[in-house]
């Protein structure tokens, strides 16, 4: 069975400097691994996907995120935080059980930016 | 492209009523998913529709929600009876492709359902 973990329910950093959301993911299979933005009172926003081409995937706004097997690891990051990413992180990861893609979403992160 | 379209986006009911929820997916899209979104948490699965039959419903509570997609296209959630804790918002999304796990989800608004 697939699993979602999420490390942190919420980072804090200054507008400026870097950003780390760390996930970890297991599955039985080669699974494709998504992360989605919620801003207040939005819907759900896709801001990439790791599908088994590049292990480094770069996604809107500045995000990035590197895909590392042997640590069962799907971290974001981005290099200098903006006031506008404060909003909710959910790492998601998407296995095939049974014949079928079944989505499993993490807790969430919830990323805090100072000025 | 019009988006996901859920409707209504905020209903107040009292315990023991029923409640439904409509979901309209991207025009074409095959998969259709039902999510369950607690204050604090990350969306539950409900329910997973592939054209007009269930995937997956593993984690819908089967004695009070029920789940419909009839032709393929909209979809509606039904509660009956509501309880305190299913207070949350229901999130609707859809995916293009049946195969292949690549293909994003396309989320609709939501439907915030508070129970008194």
């Amino acid at each position: 069975a697939q699993s979602v973990t999420q490390l942190d329910s919420h980072v804090s950093v200054s507008e400026g400097t870097p950003v780390l959301l760390r996930c970890n993911y297991s599955s039985s299979y080669s699974p494709s691994l998504f992360w989605y933005v919620q801003h207040p009172n939005k819907g759900l926003q896709l801001l990439l996907k790791y599908t088994s081409a590049a292990t480094l995937v770069k996604g809107i706004n500045g995000f990035e995120a590197e895909f590392k097997k042997s640590e069962t690891s799907f971290h974001l990051t981005k290099p200098s935080a903006h006031m506008s990413d404060a909003a909710e992180y959910f790492c998601v990861v998407s296995d095939k059980e049974g014949g079928s893609y079944i989505p499993t979403f993490g807790r969430g992160t919830s990323l805090i930016v100072h000025p | 492209e019009a988006g996901v379209a859920q409707s209504p986006r905020y209903k107040i009911i009292e315990k023991r009523q029923s409640v439904a929820f409509w979901c309209n997916p991207i025009s074409g899209h095959a998969t259709l998913y039902w999510y369950q979104q607690i204050l604090g948490q990350g969306p539950k699965l409900l329910i997973q529709f592939q054209n007009n039959g269930v995937v997956d419903d593993s984690q819908l509570p089967k004695d009070r929600f029920s789940a419909e997609r009839l032709k393929g296209v909209d979809s509606t959630l039904k509660i009956q009876p509501a309880k305190l804790e299913d207070s949350a918002v229901y999130l609707c999304a859809s995916r293009e492709r049946t195969s292949g796990g690549s293909y994003e989800q396309y989320f609709g608004p939501g439907t915030r359902l508070t129970v008194t």
